[in-house]
């Protein structure tokens, strides 16, 4: 019975360089949830799939950041151009539970991205 | 639209006080309301929750009743333990979005 799992736990890079961040929810989990988490921060939503598509992205702070869910499982966030304002710690979190956000989310434990 | 305001930490309490940490949202609709935690060390996990007005989440010993005339979900504890001591986060489901205090440190010294 594994839990939300993310890779890398750490990931250090240049200003100016391109990231992609890992999410393995949870088996059969349908929904699926990216944050970002500041410093001193809770976590702010970025992104929500319902199966393969985006059901909503208006957090996405800008085009820089992308993300993909192609076959309803793994997810991946795409960050270009990073800048220093983009290190963060980012969360995924996975629910049974679709549509209204009424359910429980099972969070993974994060990747600290660091932008020099 | 949808925010929550937290209590500001951190708050150290001596084991067995009593613990509360204020929670009030604004909202459009009716959302759901939570708590979440998050032990040293460890990823967030979901406390508590509630999903209508005057519902009383609890677990752990830890309550917090859904007020809609106050819009308040205050988190209370009547005697803490040394391993409360975590980051507690409000948070707030409305649509497809969730949104979270900016969390409370408890540290409870023995």
């Amino acid at each position: 019975g594994a839990g939300v799992s993310q890779t890398p736990s750490n990931k250090v890079t240049e200003k100016g360089k391109y990231v992609e961040l890992r999410c393995d929810p949870i088996s059969g989990h349908t929904a699926l949830y990216w944050y970002r988490q500041s410093l001193g921060q809770g976590p702010e939503f970025l992104i929500y799939f319902q199966g393969t598509g985006a059901a909503d992205d208006s957090g996405l702070p800008n085009d820089r950041f992308f993300a993909v869910r192609p076959e309803g499982s793994v997810s991946t966030l795409k960050i270009q151009r990073t800048e220093r304002g983009d290190s963060a710690v980012y969360l995924c979190a996975s629910s049974s539970e679709p549509g209204l956000a009424t359910g429980e989310q099972y969070f993974g434990p994060g990747t600290r991205l660091t932008v020099t | 639209g949808n925010s929550v305001t937290q209590m500001e930490g951190p708050v150290t309490l001596s084991e067995e006080a009593f613990l509360t940490i204020n929670c009030t949202y604004t909202a459009t609709g009716y959302p759901s309301l939570f708590w979440y935690v998050q032990y040293p060390g460890e990823g967030l996990q979901l406390l508590l929750k509630a999903t209508k007005a005057d519902d009383k989440g609890s677990n752990k010993g830890f309550e917090a009743t859904y007020r809609k005339e106050t819009t308040s979900f205050h988190l209370e504890k009547g005697s803490v333990q040394v391993s409360d001591s975590a980051v507690y986060f409000c948070a707030l489901g409305g649509g497809n979005q969730f949104y979270f205090g900016t969390g409370t440190s408890l540290t409870v010294i023995p």
